[in-house]
């Protein structure tokens, strides 16, 4: 089955203790991203990867460090968490960033709801 | 980048067509116009996209201003199961296309 897997569901946390939370695709997509969900800012784009060792930031990505070693993996890692970066986290892939149609509707995994504290 | 506007919140009754409008004043030629909806604890979904002209899935159907300055999502006969929040994107066709604003949605909420 075709899916974007995210891991862990579930993770509460101390501040300062590093953490990565990581998103798998099956479809041989080349476009990745991360977004943060917070109540009353809806979905926030904090990093996104146009294909392997290509990545570059969204619009909140203080805090945040991502890496594209390999197509099918894009990991997202809290170096040093702060009780700010509490949230709801979904990854996110399609086919390709851009080019014609039918590249471009986005698959979602369902969601890391992280807890800093 | 180019932004999206959508009313907070929206309401239907059950077995009725929903209209979801979305304006999208400063859209580029080279901008694909998406839905997407995220029904209570899940990831969001697709649901339609298009260009210039309108579109047709199973899910809805996506009207498209002339002047591509505003669309509308169109649900033919609104569900219970249609209750969620819908997104409107801009997604750029090209080399650009990486970048999104995702904005808060429309929450729509259904009666039977």
């Amino acid at each position: 089955e075709a899916q974007v897997t995210q891991n862990p569901r579930y993770l509460i946390t101390v501040t300062g203790k590093k953490l990565t939370v990581t998103c798998s695709q099956n479809m041989n997509h080349e476009y990745m991203s991360w977004y943060r969900q917070d109540p009353g800012l809806g979905l926030r784009q904090i990093y996104y990867s146009m294909n392997v060792e290509v990545t570059d930031k969204g619009d909140v990505p203080e805090g945040y460090k991502v890496s594209r070693k390999e197509k099918r993996n894009f990991p997202l890692i809290l170096e040093s968490p702060s009780p700010n970066q509490t949230s709801l986290y979904f990854c996110a892939s399609s086919l390709r960033a851009g080019g014609s149609s039918y590249n471009s509707p986005l698959h979602f995994g369902n969601g890391t709801r992280l807890t800093v504290t | 980048d180019a932004k999206t506007t959508q009313p907070n919140s929206m309401e239907s009754n059950e077995e009725e067509p929903v209209h979801l409008p979305c304006n999208h004043s400063t859209i580029s030629g080279t901008d694909y116009i998406h839905w997407y909806r995220q029904l209570p604890s899940q990831g969001p979904e697709y649901v339609i996209h298009g260009l210039t002209s309108n579109v047709n899935n199973r899910m809805a159907s996506l009207a498209i201003a002339e002047d591509r300055k505003s669309s509308t999502l169109i649900l033919h006969r609104a569900t219970l199961r249609d209750a969620a929040v819908y997104y409107c994107i801009l997604r750029d066709m090209g080399g650009q296309g990486g970048k999104l604003i995702f904005g808060q949605g429309t929450e729509l909420s259904v009666k039977p």
